[in-house]
C-alpha cells in the first residue's frame, strides 16, 4: 500500500463550482499534511498545510483533516479555469529531516 | 528574485555519460532537498542537507548518484553512467526552520532540471 493515495483524475468541474480533492494515507505516524499545486511543466507550489483535525480555511481553499479515518481533503470554492492544475497531497513525519512524501496527484480541470 | 535557482533547465545526454546539476537555494535557507519527479508521479525524495551536512539519503539514490553542498550554500547532484531510467525532472527545494517554530516548514521549489537520457 502506498503511503499517500490520490485519485489521478481528471476531475472536471464547471467554473464557479466547488472542487473536492481527496487523499488517504496509510501511516498513523504522519504528523503534517500539505497540498501543493503544480501547473504543467512547472514546479510544485504550496497552497495549504494542516496538522490538526478539522478544517483550515484560506481564501477560496479549505483543507480538512481526519486522522481517525486517515484522510485529508482540499476544497476549492468558486473554481476558476486558472485553478486547472495537478494537486499533490503530501505528508511529513516530522523529525530531523521533515521530508515530504507525495501522492501521485489529482488533475483538476475547471471548465469555463 | 531570490527564489531557488536550478541549472541547467534541460539536459539531454547519452546513456553512460555523467551529468551534474546545480541548485542555488534561497540565501538564508539552511535546509536543502533534492527530489525526482517522473511523468504522472509525485516528487520522490532523494536526499537532504542541513547546512553542509547530508543527513539523509533515499534508497532511490543508487551508488551512481552523489550530492554535495560545500560550505552549506549551493548544492550539486551528479549522476554517473546515466541510464534511460534516470530520465526525470530533478527538483531542488529549500526551507528554513526558525527556533521555536512548529514542525511545519514551507518548501520552496526551484523550476527543476529536466533530464533526458537517450
Amino acid at each position: 500500500q502506498k503511503e499517500v493515495e490520490q485519485n489521478s483524475g481528471p476531475l472536471s468541474v464547471p467554473e464557479g463550482a466547488i472542487a473536492s480533492l481527496n487523499c488517504t494515507y496509510s501511516d498513523r505516524g504522519s504528523q503534517s499534511f500539505f497540498w501543493y499545486r503544480q501547473y504543467s511543466g512547472k514546479s510544485p507550489e504550496l497552497i495549504m498545510f494542516i496538522y490538526s483535525n478539522g478544517d483550515k480555511e484560506d481564501g477560496r481553499f479549505t483543507a480538512q483533516l481526519n486522522k481517525a479515518s486517515q484522510y485529508v481533503s482540499l476544497l476549492i470554492r468558486d473554481s476558476q479555469p486558472s485553478d486547472s492544475a495537478t494537486y499533490l497531497c503530501a505528508l511529513s513525519y516530522g523529525g530531523a529531516t521533515n521530508k515530504l512524501i507525495f501522492g501521485t496527484g489529482t488533475l483538476l480541470a475547471v471548465q469555463p | 528574485d531570490t527564489g531557488v535557482s536550478q541549472d541547467p533547465r534541460h539536459k539531454i545526454t547519452k546513456r553512460g555519460q555523467n551529468v551534474t546539476f546545480r541548485c542555488d537555494p534561497i540565501s538564508e535557507h539552511n535546509r536543502l532537498y533534492w527530489y525526482r519527479q517522473t511523468l504522472g508521479q509525485g516528487p520522490e525524495f532523494l536526499t537532504y542537507f542541513q547546512n553542509e551536512a547530508q543527513l539523509e539519503k533515499s534508497r532511490l539514490l543508487s551508488d551512481r548518484f552523489s550530492a554535495e553542498r560545500p560550505k552549506g550554500s549551493f548544492s550539486t547532484l551528479e549522476i554517473q553512467r546515466t541510464e534511460q531510467g534516470d530520465s526525470a525532472m530533478y527538483l531542488c527545494a529549500s526551507s528554513s526552520r526558525l527556533p521555536g517554530q512548529s514542525i511545519n516548514e514551507k518548501l520552496f521549489f526551484g523550476s527543476g532540471t529536466q533530464l533526458s537520457v537517450l
